[in-house]
């Protein structure tokens, strides 16, 4: 079965400070892998998408890595703003189709 | 704005009720999804609409019927539910089906609660 685990569940972090969210999976075949930012009442909002051949990229403040080989990925926060407080999201994608594999999510809190 | 509008954004409903969502892609997508959102626990796709054909139903109870008049809209009537139904409904689209690389851009979600 096709599985995406995050750690941690949530975690709560002062602004200004940067962290840092795990994403671990288990499908196959691999096809690509997504952050998507999920703000409290609204809908998730892609940040990043990596393929097989991809180990890192940013989207502004956010930077994914990728290690296909030990199938991680993280989500780097820089200099974390109260607008990041949200859910964030790792979604797998196999190859072929459009089936993807989320995780459950990490709850993220900034506080001033 | 994501380009993928849900309405309405809250219903609450009796189990005896039929009631339907909605959602309206702005964006040329050919493909288009139910999703349901359970509080700490991933997403689970429900459906799949590819050029208004049905590509997947995800063994979803059959008190759930989607529809797909045209690539644009997506209904999901809703009649007879349970109070485990009680969930966020999000809708996505794609450019296709067999778009691996491109992400799929959801609505804002419609919370439903079942009485």
């Amino acid at each position: 079965k096709n599985q995406v685990e995050q750690s941690p569940q949530s975690l709560i972090i002062l602004e200004g400070k940067n962290c840092t969210l795990q994403c671990n999976y288990t499908v196959s075949p691999f096809s690509n892998l997504r952050w998507y930012k999920q703000d409290t009442g609204r809908g998730p909002v892609s940040l990043t998408i990596m393929t097989f051949s991809e180990n890192t990229k940013s989207n502004g403040r956010y930077t994914a890595t990728l290690d296909a080989d030990t199938k991680q990925s993280s989500l780097h926060i820089t200099a974390s703003q109260l607008s990041d407080s949200a859910s964030y999201i790792c979604v797998v994608g196999g190859s072929g189709d459009y089936k993807l594999s989320f995780g459950a999510g990490t709850t993220v809190t900034v506080r001033a | 704005e994501t380009g993928v509008t849900q309405t309405p954004r809250h219903l609450v409903m009796g189990m005896t009720n039929k009631k339907s969502l909605k959602c309206e892609q702005h964006l040329g997508h050919n493909a288009m999804y139910w999703y349901k959102q359970s509080a700490k626990k991933p997403l689970e796709l429900m459906f799949v609409y590819s050029l208004e054909e049905r590509v997947e139903n995800n063994s979803v109870p059959s008190r759930f019927s989607p529809e797909c008049p045209n690539s644009s809209h997506l209904f999901l009537h809703l009649h007879t539910l349970q109070p485990e139904d009680s969930a966020l409904y999000l809708c996505a689209s794609s450019p296709s089906d067999r778009a691996e690389n491109q992400p799929q851009h959801f609505g804002d979600g419609t919370r439903l609660s079942i009485l």
